[in-house]
């Protein structure tokens, strides 16, 4: 079956702009996870969502990061006003409970000019 | 803070080789503790799970062992060959669960034919 999906692969955007980050998890996956990793770090935690709610959102950077799941599937990431420090690879992940191995995205490599 | 260490940043050794890689956290009030492999431009690709009241699991060739008072893991992987060659990374979660882990900086692992 097909795996976690994110687009684009990658994205370059200019100081200042408004990007969205889209993540199609694994169908039936209740659990959905965004993580950012830069070059050479390990994955830093971003957001995790259980459903449609976000059940922890404390590795979120400030008020710039925002991220959604209306409907419990799809998850964006939407970042306000990008700095050349957002820029990273952002990795989605989901599971089918929170208490299963994650299933990781190939990411969305985010350079900011 | 909570902090995963994972030293050497990288090791190269020739096919056929047993290797174990290393893993240390400052906190051992752990939930589960888990091994991940990363491709270069891909996500991660969980390999094993230890919960915290495991001292080992196994797959296949690889084996991870968990010392949870002395703060260590171990991710043994034996005759190693070309394909394992990877970044592995450990991870830790101590609020419950996958909901948010720490993440190493990553083993990148090359094995010569």
């Amino acid at each position: 079956g097909a795996g976690v999906s994110q687009t684009p692969s990658n994205k370059v955007t200019e100081k200042g702009k408004y990007v969205e980050l889209r993540c199609d998890p694994i169908s039936g996956h209740t659990a959905l996870y965004w993580y950012r990793q830069s070059l050479g770090q390990g994955p830093e935690f971003l957001i995790y969502f259980q459903g449609t709610g976000a059940a922890d959102d404390s590795g979120l950077p400030n008020d710039r990061f925002f991220a959604v799941r209306p409907e419990g599937s799809v998850s964006t990431l939407k970042i306000q006003r990008t700095e050349r420090g957002d820029s990273a690879v952002y990795l989605c992940a989901s599971s089918p409970t929170v208490d299963s191995p994650l299933h990781f995205g190939n990411g969305t490599r985010l350079t900011v000019t | 803070k909570q902090e995963v260490t994972q030293i050497p940043a990288a090791l190269s050794v020739p096919e056929g080789e047993n290797l174990v890689l290393n893993c240390s956290f400052t906190d051992s009030a752990i939930y589960n503790l888990q091994w991940f492999r990363q491709d270069p431009g891909k996500g991660l690709t969980s390999l094993l799970l230890i919960q915290s009241s495991q001292r080992e699991q196994t797959s296949g060739r690889l084996n991870a062992s968990l010392d949870k008072s002395s703060g260590r893991s171990t991710l043994y992987i034996a005759a190693s060959q070309p394909g394992d060659s990877a970044t592995y990374l450990c991870a830790v979660s101590y609020t419950g669960a996958n909901s948010k882990l720490t993440f190493g900086k990553g083993i990148t692992l090359s094995v010569r034919p």
